[in-house]
């Protein structure tokens, strides 16, 4: 069975810092890995994911996201923090032939002006 | 521009009455989820959808159920309504694998359905 964990369930950083939202998961197949960002009151919004390919993924809003295989990660960085980015993070993980998504438990992002 | 909806927004029932979610999309997907946010457990699939007369249960599917008699809407029910039940419902849909042929498909979710049980 797949599942994903999320260390820190709160972080905070400094506007213009470094962000580092950390992501782990175990799968007995090579996996689909995302990102899914939540503002208050609203829906997920997908930030980026890995497939097949270059292991290092961009997405949206300047986020970043690197598939290790050999450490079982998939951690999201942006270089320079926002007050927009404050946010809910939810890292999540699927495979071939399986097209549920299983989600992490959520790490909330406080930006710290 | 296509979309996800859901309604209510939010809800309000007593225990034991029967209620209805409605999710509705326009990607014309094939695909479609029930999920549940609760804090602490981020979010969990209740029950999915693969196509039109399919369902199937997901992680906490006791007490809810679905049905699809089309492409664009899942209605969710919760027979007898918890307490237990009271949380954020978010409904989404995806493309295939078999349509696209692109495996790692995105889910793009409704705004959410607020509920609460008394």
């Amino acid at each position: 069975a797949q599942s994903v964990t999320q260390l820190g369930s709160h972080v905070s950083v400094s506007e213009g810092a470094l962000v580092l939202l950390r992501c782990n998961y175990s799968s007995s197949v090579p996996p689909y890995l995302f990102w899914y960002v939540q503002y208050p009151n609203q829906g997920l919004q997908l930030l980026l994911k890995y497939t097949t390919g270059a292991t290092l993924v961009k997405g949206i809003n300047g986020f970043e996201a690197e598939f290790k295989k050999s450490e079982t990660s998939f951690h999201l960085t942006k270089p320079s923090a926002h007050m927009s980015d404050a946010a809910e993070y939810f890292c999540a993980v699927s495979d071939f032939g399986n097209e549920k998504l299983t989600f992490g438990t959520g790490t909330r992002l406080t930006i710290i002006p | 521009d296509a979309e996800i909806t859901q309604s209510p927004r939010h809800k309000i029932t007593e225990t034991g009455r029967q209620v209805t979610l409605a999710c509705h999309q326009t990607w014309n997907h094939n695909n479609m989820f029930w999920y549940r946010q609760d804090l602490g457990h981020g979010l969990r699939l209740i029950h999915y959808s693969y196509g039109v007369q399919d369902t199937n249960k997901g992680e906490v599917s006791d007490g809810y159920s679905v049905s699809r008699s089309n492409t664009e809407d899942l209605p969710l029910t919760l027979e007898s309504a918890a307490s237990s039940q009271t949380s954020v419902y978010f409904c989404a849909s995806s493309e295939a694998v078999g349509t696209s042929g692109r495996p790692g498909e995105t889910q793009y979710f409704g705004p959410g359905t607020r509920l609460l049980v008394l």
